[in-house]
């Protein structure tokens, strides 16, 4: 079984405060690293998909950092907003097979 | 655009009753998954298709069978339904090529197994 694990499980921060949260994967057989926001009563959505040691990506507010030597990605997300309360997911997806496994996730909730 | 079609989107079964969930996609995509939501677990892999005419057990099988029918569909079958599946099951797609397996999902199936 893959360990992907995330941390922390939850978080409660004030409006205007940045923020970020871990995700650790097997530093083997890696072939890319995802990131999904999921809102409450919805489906999860896509933020990133990071196949390359050292990639950085952005949107908006929110951006990703991956290290794969070491086996973990940052999430930051600058400015938090009440919006942006969502549980967090990060996923590893292991090489050649499109086998896609997740994190348990990281709740955040932005406290007006 | 339908996306990732799911039905039923409730579902309320007694035990050792069987039901199929059905999912189709209309985004031409080669790879198809299975999850279930558990509180404090995230989502978990059931079963997955990397492409038509395979199909490969994820992290929690047991209990469920599969069938990628066509490019476009991809069922969950439980066949004697168990409290312990009682869950909300969402099916995802994904174009499966290098770099942009992004994962598209349906809107969940909610399965209560009394």
């Amino acid at each position: 079984i893959l360990n992907v694990e995330q941390s922390p499980q939850s978080l409660h921060v004030q409006e205007g405060d940045s923020t970020n949260f871990t995700c650790s994967f097997p530093s083997s057989n890696f072939y890319a690293l995802h990131w999904y926001r999921w809102e409450t009563a919805k489906s999860p959505e896509a933020l990133f998909v990071m196949t390359l040691n050292g990639d950085e990506k952005k949107k908006g507010r929110i951006s990703a950092t991956l290290n794969t030597k070491e086996g973990y990605s940052y999430l930051y997300i600058k400015g938090s907003q009440p919006e942006d309360s969502a549980t967090y997911l990060c996923a590893f997806e292991a090489g050649g097979y499109q086998k896609v496994t997740f994190g348990t996730g990281t709740k955040l909730q932005v406290i007006p | 655009n339908a996306g990732v079609t799911q039905t039923p989107k409730f579902q309320v079964l007694k035990t050792g009753q069987s039901m199929t969930l059905q999912c189709a996609q209309d985004m031409n995509h080669n790879s198809m998954y299975w999850y279930r939501q558990d509180p404090g677990m995230g989502l978990r892999l059931i079963y997955y298709s990397a492409s038509e005419g395979t199909t490969d057990k994820g992290e929690v099988p047991n209990g469920y069978n599969v069938s990628r029918l066509n490019k476009r569909e991809f069922s969950l079958r439980l066949e004697s339904a168990a409290p312990s599946q009682t869950s909300v099951y969402f099916c995802a797609s994904s174009d499966g090529y290098s770099g942009a397996n992004v994962l598209t999902f349906g809107a969940g199936s909610r399965l209560t197994v009394l």
